[in-house]
This record gives structure tokens, sequence and C-alpha cells, in this order.
């Protein structure tokens, strides 16, 4: 089974600072999906941005960008600005292209400091 | 509007009795899921149903059941046989993986064992 790694319990930010959530994982498979997921207060799962590996091009999603790194296996997550609003868990998760199965990292605790 | 519902959002069950868990979908979504969420170990998978009248384990399948007779709906049933029952139990739906489409989340149920 593929793994994924958030290596990063918890970080914090600034009010309007810029943060990166790492996450690295391992696969055999050169096609595959990764997305980052946030999970505020209220427990509810939503999508913040995907990517797919075969594109080479960072996925971006207004104050949301995407390094991956595919040779490397890394796919960390920015945050611009960063507003209260942003202040969650974060996962990253990996999708197979063959497969329904995803993978999820153990999570990022983002705080925001006013 | 289309999404996942989860029932009860609380659910509280005394040790040695069976617990059902419902989760229903009008996304007409062909894969259906079950995770388990602990503090710190992230979403780990239950079971998956990628069609109607078939379902395969996760990785911690044990001590749990679930039907998919229908398309929309796929509940989960914990049994007395799940030793640590207690946990956010996160329902989610997706596409067939062609197009390696996102999961969307329910709201969770949160269920404690008394």
């Amino acid at each position: 089974a593929q793994t994924v790694t958030q290596s990063q319990p918890e970080m914090s930010v600034q009010e309007a600072e810029t943060v990166t959530l790492s996450c690295t994982y391992d696969t055999s498979e050169s096609d595959y999906y990764l997305f980052w997921y946030k999970q505020p207060p209220s427990r509810q799962m939503i999508l913040v941005i995907r990517q797919e590996a075969y594109k080479q091009q960072n996925a971006t999603e207004n104050r949301f960008s995407v390094n991956f790194q595919k040779a490397a296996k890394s796919f960390s997550l920015k945050i611009s600005d960063s507003q209260l609003g942003d202040a969650a868990m974060y996962f990253c998760a990996y999708r197979s292209g063959t497969g329904n199965q995803f993978y999820f990292g153990t999570g990022t605790s983002l705080t925001v400091i006013p | 509007d289309g999404g996942i519902t989860q029932s009860p959002k609380y659910l509280f069950r005394k040790e040695g009795q069976n617990v059902t868990l419902s989760c229903e979908q009008n996304l007409n979504h062909d894969a259906m899921y079950w995770y388990r969420q602990d503090p710190g170990q992230g979403l780990r998978l239950i079971y998956y149903s990628q069609i109607v009248n078939d379902f395969q384990k996760g990785d911690i399948a044990e001590g749990y059941s679930v039907s998919r007779e229908k398309k929309e709906s796929f509940p989960l049933t914990v049994t007395s046989a799940q030793k640590n029952p207690t946990a956010f139990y996160l329902c989610a739906s997706s596409i067939g993986s062609r197009f390696g489409y996102e999961q969307f989340f329910g709201p969770g149920t949160r269920l404690t064992v008394l």
C-alpha cells in the first residue's frame, strides 16, 4: 500500500503571512492524484486543492498553491496571506490512477495567530 | 443540493451492543467509503465499496460490517466485537477511478461507548 507522510504535526503562522505544509508519499506508480483537504473545528472535510501527477504545472486555487516534485515524491501546500479561517487540520491524500482507494497522511494542525 | 448525509451526529452505545451508522449520498457516485478518525492517526479506512452489492475490507475492518444494497446508501454497523469503538466516523463518496476525482465527505458521526 502507498504511504503518505506529514512530518509536521503542528504549525503556526502569523495572520497575513505565508506558511508551507509538507507532504511526502511513497509509490511505484506513475499515474496518480494528490489532494490537500482541510478539516476545520466543525470536522467537515473540505477539498483545498488537487494535483494530477501527469501535469508538470503546479496547481493553484486562490491563496493556496502546491509545490509538486514528482521525482522527490513531495507535495507541499503553500498558504499565502493566511487568514484566521485557515486554522484547521490539513490532510494530504494520495489516490492511484487505477484504483478507488485513497491514502491519507496523519495531518498537520495549523494555528493562525492574529 | 447534492451531498452526503450522515446520521446521527452523536451516538452513544452501551458496551456489548451493535450500532448502525447511516450514510446517504445523492451525488450518483459509484464508490463509497467509511473511515475512522482518532487523534493523531489521520483517517483509517474501514470498508469501501466500488459498486452496489460489492465491498472490500480496509485496514481496520475487524469488528465492523457494511452493506451496499443501493447505490446511494452505505450503512456501517459497529459490532460488539470492535474492542475500542469510541471514535469519529466519516463517510465519503467518489466518482469512479478513471479520472482521479476527489472524495466528498459527510459531516461525520461521533460514537461514544459508555
